[in-house]
């Protein structure tokens, strides 16, 4: 059964920070990874989708990275600032046709201005 | 193009009633996904719909059910209300048939008393 584990649970750090958030999942046998950002009470946003085949995927201040074989990824948010504040989770792809997620529990990142 | 659409918003119901929850997917978009999530249970996968056709389950009671029209728009049902069923019910549509970039919509939030 997949799980997928993130770390650390809570972040809290001073606006301008650049931080890493940390993904790992038990079997790589997926077909891609999705970042998501959710806001207190609201849907979720994605933000970065890499492909098993790929190894990192970027979009603005954000980089993500993926090692398959190792079951891990990370999220890589440069210049913190305090609108970034929020819960990030991963997912990962299963199922015949990959369109089940499997998520992890999150981490609550706050930035302080 | 607009987002994933869910109605209503919130909900209250009374254990032992049953429930229905809309979602309508980004235009063109054919695979639609429910999640529930829960402060215990995070986020769970339920069911994924493609062209009105069930293709993946997750572990959930028989009580949770769903649909999919012709227009890809999606229901989902819930019968026998139970306590534990307070959660916000996210639903997300994707625009492949396999493993591509899943949209949230902004969920429905059921309160059961």
């Amino acid at each position: 059964k997949q799980e997928v584990t993130q770390i650390p649970a809570a972040l809290s750090v001073p606006e301008g920070e650049n931080l890493v958030l940390n993904c790992s999942f038990t079997d790589s046998a997926i077909y891609n990874l999705q970042w998501f950002r959710q806001d207190p009470g609201k849907g979720l946003t994605s933000l970065l989708l890499i492909q098993s085949s790929q190894r990192e995927q970027t979009s603005g201040r954000l980089n993500a990275s993926l090692d398959k074989s190792s079951g891990r990824s990370t999220l890589y948010i440069a210049a913190s600032q305090p609108g970034d504040s929020a819960t990030y989770l991963c997912a990962v792809a299963l199922g015949e046709y990959g369109n089940k997620l499997v998520f992890g529990a999150g981490t609550i990142l706050r930035v302080k201005s | 193009k607009a987002g994933v659409t869910q109605t209503p918003r919130y909900l209250i119901k009374t254990r032992g009633q049953q429930v229905t929850l809309s979602c309508s997917p980004i235009s063109g978009h054919r695979s639609v996904s429910w999640y529930q999530q829960t402060p215990g249970q995070g986020l769970q996968f339920l069911f994924e719909y493609f062209s009105e056709t069930q293709r993946n389950k997750g572990n959930f009671p028989g009580r949770f059910s769903g649909r999919q029209f012709s227009n890809s728009r999606s229901e989902m049902n819930v019968s026998t209300l139970e306590l534990g069923d307070s959660a916000l019910y996210l639903c997300a549509s994707s625009g492949a048939k396999t493993a591509y970039e899943q949209y949230f919509g902004p969920g429905t939030r059921l309160t059961v008393t």
